[in-house]
């Protein structure tokens, strides 16, 4: 069946790194895949949306990158900052036929 | 602020009692999902409703269902309710169904559900 893995559960960083987070899944073929933000008690906030044939994606401070050979997405946060501080998503879509979240990480930005 | 609203922000009810959580989409929206959270199981996708049809249907059990008004705005419906469907249900929307494209969904606040 299919899997979908991030990261540790959790992962601290001091304010001014760059934040590498990764999603690996299996037994799937997305077509796209989304990252979300998510604060504690509220709903996720969508960040980044990346095609199969991209192979990154930048906004600002963030950048995704997306091997499908390796199924493997990378979610990096440049320059981090407390504000960071969230926990964050990785969705895959299959032409919308399976639309699956993974169990996200929980960053901490610490100042 | 997303400009997807639910109602009620919390509810708590009894075991084997039924319930009704309401989702307005954002504005020009025509699709909405339903999602279930809990602790132990993460952001689970429970039902797709596109323009009124159902869309695509995930772990959604046989106790819930729900349906897509004419005005867009829609309902989920949990029935005979256990201590285990307490957790956060989430509504989203986006302007299209995912298909051909994949579309960015916009999350409502939630309505945290504690049944005792």
């Amino acid at each position: 069946s299919q899997k979908i893995e991030q990261n540790s559960e959790a992962l601290n960083i001091q304010e001014g790194k760059t934040a590498t987070l990764t999603c690996n899944y299996t037994n799937y073929s997305p077509a796209y895949l989304q990252w979300y933000r998510q604060d504690p008690g509220r709903g996720p906030v969508f960040l980044l949306l990346i095609r199969e044939n991209e192979k990154e994606k930048r906004k600002e401070r963030l950048k995704v990158t997306f091997d499908t050979t390796l199924k493997q997405s990378l979610f990096h946060i440049t320059a981090s900052q407390p504000a960071d501080s969230a926990t964050y998503l990785c969705a895959l879509d299959n032409y919308g036929q399976n639309f699956v979240f993974g169990p996200g990480t929980r960053l901490s930005v610490l100042p | 602020d997303s400009g997807v609203t639910q109602t009620p922000k919390h509810l708590i009810t009894a075991t084997g009692q039924r319930v009704t959580l309401r989702c307005s989409p954002r504005s020009g929206d025509l699709s909405v999902y339903w999602y279930q959270q809990s602790l132990d199981q993460g952001l689970q996708f429970l039902i797709q409703y596109y323009n009124g049809e159902e869309r695509a249907k995930g772990n959604i059990l046989e106790r819930f269902s729900a349906q897509q008004f004419p005005d867009l705005h829609s309902e989920l419906n949990l029935s005979s309710l256990e201590l285990g469907d307490s957790a956060l249900y989430f509504c989203a929307s986006s302007v299209a169904p995912m298909g051909a494209s994949s579309y960015e969904q916009y999350f409502g606040p939630g309505t945290r559900l504690t049944v005792t």
